[in-house]
């Protein structure tokens, strides 16, 4: 079946520094890939996606890119802030078919001033 | 544009006693889930629906509890009786029916049993 691993947090890093979250996923058939973002007491909020392969999903200095190649959708940022501390989990979906989400378990973040 | 509502936000409530969630989904769309968040367990699926039809209840845990969207505006999730394990975040979220079936959470219900 469809399943979603993401690396173990959490990741700990200090203002300013270069961010990288793996995930890495199986699936069968061209899933759709998604980054989402739970700030502390909050939902999940969506922060990026992707549909297809080779696609680049970005949203407030976040990006991934789909790789089929290497079935990954690694999320970066050159440059982080206190404000990005939250959890960040990585998802996908089927297209056609099987609308739901499968979720990685998440990893925390930490930035520190 | 509104989100996806729910209320309330927290609850206490006592073992035994009957719980009811409340959910809006975003105007529109129409598939409609149910999520319990947990430290141990994580995110997990209880229910969906699409078109206010139930599709999927593999994941409600048990027959205490139960599910119901009368209409494309609202929902519920009810647990009757209530226990100390089901103490969590219970989110709602909302989806189109089509790809790439991004969902849109709700700011989440945290229920507290004692």
């Amino acid at each position: 079946g469809n399943s979603v691993t993401q690396m173990e947090g959490p990741v700990t890093l200090s203002e300013e520094a270069f961010l990288t979250i793996n995930c890495t996923y199986t699936a069968t058939g061209y899933p759709s890939l998604f980054w989402y973002v739970q700030y502390p007491g909050e939902g999940l909020q969506l922060l990026l996606k992707a549909t297809k392969a080779d696609d680049k999903g970005s949203n407030k200095g976040f990006e991934a890119t789909y790789r089929k190649e290497t079935t990954s959708f690694h999320l970066e940022k050159g440059s982080v802030q206190v404000s990005d501390s939250a959890v960040y989990f990585c998802a996908l979906s089927g297209n056609t078919g099987f609308q739901k989400l499968v979720f990685g378990t998440g990893t925390r973040l930490l930035v520190s001033p | 544009d509104a989100g996806v509502i729910q209320s309330p936000r927290h609850e206490v409530t006592e073992m035994g006693q009957e719980v009811t969630l409340r959910c809006k989904p975003i105007s529109g769309h129409n598939s409609l889930f149910w999520y319990r968040q947990t430290m141990m367990r994580g995110l997990e699926l209880l229910i969906y629906f699409n078109n206010n039809v139930p599709i999927d209840d593999s994941g409600m845990p048990e027959d205490r509890f139960s599910a119901k969207m009368p209409n494309a505006s609202f929902s519920t999730l009810k647990i009757q009786p209530s226990e100390p394990r089901d103490s969590a975040v219970y989110f709602c979220a909302s989806s189109l029916l089509r790809a790439p079936y991004e969902q849109y959470f709700g700011p989440g219900t945290r229920l507290t049993v004692t």
